[in-house]
């Protein structure tokens, strides 16, 4: 089946740091969607992207679909505590899988 | 109550137990999902159903055994498990199969002993 290779696979920042952090597939997606985890709950749906170039934003999050339809990248920008937790992409590839294939996730530490 | 409700939280079985996972949504939504999560892995599919019909079993062990007895309700039997099965078991529900707003339960930390 489809993996998604995301990374890194932890990081530790600064408060007010900005923070990237990047998935890629071995197929072409048509869609790419990232969501966040906090500690002890489900994760919960960040940004979608449908379109191969699009850049979307949620307040200081931003997320893009790349050229190639096979990566994605996620971007936050002046990075509070409140930010940390576990961030997966996850996307549908163009071929006949209906569910999304997840990444392995990027944990995000915040240090005051 | 609104979401997607897992219960119990915690559970810690022996092997010789039998056990059940509720999943419970509120949303109106045709398609449920169970999930394992794994420390450092990927989420991984283990069931789907779609409007109460089962479309995806992804090789799944027997000592898990789905039940949708409604489009809002999901439960995963557990009987007979291994140590390895200890996982934090997501339950999620989205629209349609095909949609891809999936909404996550809190999930149920599961430890086998």
């Amino acid at each position: 089946g489809q993996q998604l290779n995301q990374s890194p696979q932890s990081m530790f920042i600064q408060e007010g740091e900005d923070v990237s952090m990047n998935c890629t597939s071995s197929s072409i997606f048509n869609t790419w969607l990232w969501y966040k985890q906090d500690p002890g709950e489900g994760p919960v749906l960040l940004i979608a992207l449908y379109k191969a170039g699009e850049l979307t934003s949620n307040g200081r999050l931003t997320a893009q679909f790349g050229i190639t339809r096979k990566d994605s990248f996620l971007n936050i920008s002046a990075s509070i505590p409140s930010d940390v937790g576990i961030y997966f992409c996850a996307g549908r590839s163009s071929g006949s899988a209906r569910q999304l294939t997840f990444g392995s996730g990027t944990q995000l530490t915040v240090l005051p | 109550e609104t979401g997607v409700t897992q219960t119990p939280r915690h559970l810690v079985m022996g092997m010789t137990n039998k056990k059940s996972l509720k999943c419970e949504q509120h949303l109106g939504h045709n398609a449920m999902y169970w999930y394992k999560q794994s420390a450092k892995k990927p989420l991984e599919l283990m069931f789907v159903y779609s409007l109460e019909e089962r479309v995806e079993n992804n090789s799944v062990p027997s000592r898990f055994s789905p039940e949708c007895p409604n489009s809002s309700h999901l439960f995963l039997h557990l009987h007979t498990l291994q140590p390895e099965d200890s996982a934090l078991y997501l339950c999620a529900s989205s629209q349609d199969e095909g949609s891809y707003g999936y909404t996550f339960g809190s999930g149920t930390r599961l430890t086998v002993v």
